[in-house]
């Protein structure tokens, strides 16, 4: 078990550019959660995958963000044309199971700082 | 909706025991997670807990109230190591979590 793995650990950019994360979740973990955090803030969901389905989008999710899985496992986390509100802490989660109990694990996160 | 309140920050002294509150509003009511998070790592399982009652694990134990919405965190025999975020977190039927903004927790020598 080598846990959840992110790339890059830090990112920086110009307003404007797009930028591409990537998430590795544990191997036989079906579901895959992708989070945002600021400081002093909590992690604010953004979507999740069950395998390779997009179960839900956050409403608060521009149109300028994507996310894929394309075969159930890594997914891919896209913003485009980045704003300076968009710096944050991105992490990635992925568990077991859809049920309620199951507990989350958490990748290092992604950095992002826009310019 | 999900709407989760806990305390901004604590300071405690090592040795000592603090209790870190979370009181929560939810339209559905499916456990509640507890989260460790030390400063610029990624959050980390604590507890969880879907019936109402102590649940003790070591130096860590986690309480429910689901008629009062409120749950805490007790930690024990507080060390320097133990200085960091605790998030209290709810999951949906659908097992998405929301999360609260976090308990910054200070242990003082």
């Amino acid at each position: 078990d080598t846990g959840v793995s992110q790339d890059p650990r830090h990112k920086i950019t110009k307003r404007g550019q797009n930028v591409t994360f990537r998430c590795d979740p544990i191997s036989e973990h079906n579901r895959l959660y992708w989070y945002r955090q600021t400081l002093g803030q909590g992690p604010e969901f953004l979507t999740y995958f069950q395998n390779e389905a997009q179960l839900e989008k956050s409403r608060l999710l521009s149109d300028r963000f994507s996310a894929e899985r394309p075969k159930g496992s890594f997914s891919t986390l896209e913003i485009q044309r980045t704003e300076q509100g968009d710096s944050a802490m991105y992490l990635c989660a992925s568990s077991f199971g859809a049920a309620t109990n199951e507990k989350l694990f958490f990748g290092s996160g992604t950095q992002l700082s826009v310019l | 909706g999900q709407n989760i309140d806990q305390p901004t920050e604590m300071t405690a002294t090592e040795g000592a025991i603090v209790q870190i509150n979370c009181t929560y509003q939810t339209s559905g009511f499916n456990g509640l997670f507890w989260y460790q998070q030390h400063a610029g790592e990624a959050p980390t399982f604590l507890s969880y807990n879907v019936l109402d009652g102590l649940e003790e694990k070591g130096r860590f134990s986690s309480f429910l109230s689901r008629s009062k919405g409120y749950s805490y965190l007790l930690l024990k025999e507080l060390q320097m190591k133990d200085s960091a975020s605790y998030l209290c977190a709810v999951p949906t039927n659908a097992g998405k979590s929301t999360f609260g903004d976090g308990t910054t927790l200070t242990v003082k020598p």
